[in-house]
């Protein structure tokens, strides 16, 4: 019954790689995110999606490439790994409004990704 | 733009001490506010939050004010146990259709026995 999830948890692999990191969420919201978290836990946003349209592209690079299936589902693809791609990746839900009141974000678990 | 500061940690506490965690935000109009505590190896949780001004959110002995006139959100507790050492994270998020959410740098609390 987990409410956001995502796979694999953890991930190593060489320099040069393509991975991808997949995220589904059961909760019916209709927004998603993908967020990079350094090794000092900064928390930084790098794409949304509403209802499987990319609403949020960060300044992130075209090695980055997110993917949303459906609404429940939101995978980040990853080329060309570099050393600097080490860090922990967090995916993200909401259910968006139309008001002045926003709902708040659920969090997967994360993904630690380490590239050597 | 839009924008939230919090006091750089670590805080190192003794158990049962009272703590705060600073917390003011730079938006126009009336953000919403968010406290998330992350707990080593695990991913962001909501501890509490607050949509208007003067309220307050609370949650597991955790308080915090929505102060307008401060523009500040600070989080609060009385006595804090072992169990609360995490990072705790102020987020802000504005109006409809702008999907995103502002985070602050994260304090990680440690509470000594």
């Amino acid at each position: 019954d987990t409410a956001v999830s995502q796979t694999p948890k953890y991930l190593v692999t060489q320099m040069g790689n393509d991975k991808s990191i997949k995220c589904e969420q059961n909760l019916g919201h209709d927004t998603m995110y993908w967020y990079k978290q350094d090794s000092k836990k900064f928390l930084k946003i790098m794409f949304s999606y509403n209802n499987k349209e990319l609403i949020i592209n960060e300044t992130v690079p075209n090695r980055f490439s997110p993917k949303s299936p459906d609404k429940a589902h939101l995978n980040l693809h990853i080329n060309s790994l570099e050393l600097g791609d080490s860090a922990v990746y967090f995916c993200a839900s909401s259910q968006e409004t139309s008001g002045r009141v926003r709902n708040e974000q659920f969090f997967g678990p994360g993904t630690r990704l380490t590239v050597l | 733009g839009n924008s939230v500061t919090q006091m750089e940690g670590p805080v190192t506490l003794s158990e049962e001490a009272f703590l705060t965690i600073n917390c003011t935000y730079t938006a126009t109009g009336y953000p919403s506010l968010f406290w998330y505590v992350q707990y080593p190896g695990e991913g962001l949780q909501l501890l509490l939050k607050a949509t208007k001004a003067d309220d307050k959110g609370s949650n597991k002995g955790f308080e915090a004010t929505y102060r307008k006139e401060t523009t500040s959100f600070h989080l609060e507790k009385g006595s804090v146990q072992v169990s609360d050492s995490a990072v705790y994270f102020c987020a802000l998020s504005k109006g409809s259709g702008t999907y995103k959410y502002i985070f602050g740098t994260g304090t990680r609390l440690k509470v000594l026995a």
